[in-house]
C-alpha cells in the first residue's frame, strides 16, 4: 500500500536536547512538507521541499531544521533553539509543487516535553 | 500577507439538519482545498477547489468557491453523527506561482447530535 509513514507516534524531549521526527513515502512524490498543529488551532508550515536536495522554510522554521537527501524521506530535527516544541508535527507530500496539487497527510507525531 | 478565518468555529447541530461553513480569505488565490480531521488523527483530503465557481460534492458534504468574494463554503446536508470532526480549509498563498504553500484556517468543531 501506498502512504506517508511518521514515527515515532510519540516523542518525549528533554531540555537542550535535539530530536528528529521520520517521515517517509513511497507514494513517488516530488513534494515533501511539515506542518506543526498546537490544540485547537490549524496547521502552520515549519518547512518544505519541492525536490530532492533542496528545501525552503516555511511560516516557522525557526528552531527547527530538515533534510532532503532521498525522494522518499524528508526527516525533521526539532533543536533545542525551539523554545515551545511541544505540539503535534504532521508531514505531508504532493505529486508536485506547481499549485493545484492535494497534499496528502501522513498520521504523525506528537512531541512532549519533560 | 494571506490569512485564513473559518466560521462559526465551533457548531453544534442535530441529526437531519443542514448547516454552512464559511472560509474566507485575505488575499487573491484561485485554490482551496478541505479537510477532514478525527480527534487525534490526521488529515484527510475532502475537496480540491482550482478555479472561480467550482463546486464539489460528496455524499453529504458539498464545496464550493467565491474567487471574486475570496470565499468558499462547506455544505452539510442531512448531518449525521459520522460527520463529526474538525474542518478545515486551506488556501494556498502561492497566487500565480508554483510552491503550493497552504495556509490554514483555524478550523471548525463540528459536533452532530443524535
Amino acid at each position: 500500500d501506498g502512504g506517508i509513514t511518521q514515527s515515532p507516534k510519540y516523542l518525549f524531549r528533554k531540555e537542550g536536547q535535539n530530536v528528529t521526527l521520520s517521515c517517509e513515502q513511497n507514494l513517488n512524490h516530488d513534494a515533501m512538507y511539515w506542518y506543526r498543529q498546537d490544540p485547537g488551532q490549524g496547521l502552520r508550515l515549519i518547512y518544505y521541499s519541492q525536490i530532492v536536495n533542496d528545501f525552503q522554510k516555511g511560516d516557522i522554521a525557526e528552531g527547527y531544521s530538515v533534510s532532503r537527501e532521498k525522494k522518499e524521506s524528508f526527516p525533521l530535527t526539532v533543536t533545542s533553539a525551539q523554545k515551545n516544541p511541544t505540539a503535534f508535527y504532521l508531514c505531508a507530500s504532493s505529486i508536485g509543487a506547481g499549485g493545484g496539487e492535494t497534499q496528502y497527510f501522513g498520521p504523525g507525531t506528537r512531541l512532549l516535553v519533560l | 500577507e494571506l490569512k485564513v478565518e473559518q466560521n462559526p468555529l465551533f457548531l453544534s447541530m442535530q441529526e437531519g439538519k443542514n448547516y454552512t461553513i464559511y472560509c474566507n480569505y485575505s488575499t487573491t488565490s484561485d485554490r482551496l482545498y478541505w479537510y477532514r480531521q478525527d480527534p487525534g488523527k490526521s488529515l484527510e483530503s475532502l475537496f480540491v477547489l482550482l478555479s472561480n465557481g467550482a463546486v464539489k460534492q460528496e455524499g453529504r458534504l458539498m464545496a464550493s468557491l467565491d474567487t471574486k468574494a475570496r470565499l468558499s463554503t462547506l455544505h452539510i446536508t442531512a448531518a449525521v453523527h459520522d460527520l463529526s470532526a474538525t474542518y478545515f480549509c486551506a488556501v494556498d498563498g502561492s497566487y500565480g506561482g508554483a510552491t503550493n504553500k497552504l495556509i490554514f484556517g483555524t478550523g471548525t468543531l463540528l459536533a452532530v447530535q443524535p
